[in-house]
């Protein structure tokens, strides 16, 4: 079975600062899929950005980036430019390639970010 | 709003009882998804649904909890017996079925249950 582990419970940054939050996994496949999504306090969990394990090339979308280390199962998020709407839970999340783990995401326990004024 | 809508919000009931959520997803996702999340914890996957019907439970659904989706519409999550372990926090998501990855799974605020 596949593992996500997220081994920050909680980070802050400053507003405008740069941050990265952390994600590693844990799978025998070579074709899966990874995400981070965010859930704000009291709302719906929204995808952020997404990677395919095929593609060698980083995903961006705007002040999120991500670092994919395919040989070390290693995902972390960065979020440029910090701002307050920031402040929320990261969830990394892991789909696999093929079988029963495709038709699912298993998520980290994820890590609450708070960004200060 | 044309997002993912679940009902009730927020359910307090007592041991031994038998609560129901509903889940009414994105019109024309075909794909609904379950999934519990406990207080520290991120969601933890329980059934799916492909249209009407249920392709996946995981082992985590004990014979108390079933789960319904006629017609393919809007979907029930019915807990029988309720115990103190139950308390958590029901997520509904949909999605429409690509033929690769799993697409970006669009989630209703959640129903969170409290036992007592």
């Amino acid at each position: 079975a596949q593992t996500v582990t997220q081994s920050q419970p909680e980070m802050s940054v400053q507003e405008a600062e740069t941050v990265t939050l952390s994600c590693t996994y844990d799978t025998s496949e070579n074709n899966y899929y990874l995400f981070w999504y965010k859930q704000p306090p009291s709302r719906q969990m929204i995808l952020v950005i997404r990677q395919e394990a095929y593609k060698q090339q980083n995903a961006t979308e705007n002040r999120f980036s991500v670092n994919f280390q395919k040989a070390a199962k290693s995902f972390s998020l960065k979020i440029s430019d910090s701002q307050l709407g920031d402040t929320a839970m990261y969830f990394c999340a892991f789909q696999g390639g093929s079988g029963a783990g495709s038709y699912q995401l298993t998520f980290g326990k994820g890590t609450k970010l708070s960004v200060i004024p | 709003d044309t997002g993912v809508s679940q009902n009730p919000r927020h359910k307090i009931t007592k041991r031994g009882q038998n609560v129901t959520f509903r889940c009414d997803p994105i019109s024309e996702h075909n794909r609904l998804y379950w999934y519990r999340q406990t207080l520290g914890q991120g969601p933890e996957f329980l059934t799916y649904f492909q249209n009407e019907a249920q392709l996946e439970k995981s082992r985590l659904l004990s014979d108390r909890f079933s789960a319904e989706r006629p017609k393919g519409s809007f979907s029930t999550l019915e807990i029988q017996r309720t115990e103190q372990g139950d308390s958590a926090m029901y997520l509904c998501a949909s999605t429409t079925s690509p033929g690769g990855a799993l697409g970006e799974l669009f989630f209703g605020e959640g129903s969170r249950l409290t036992v007592l």
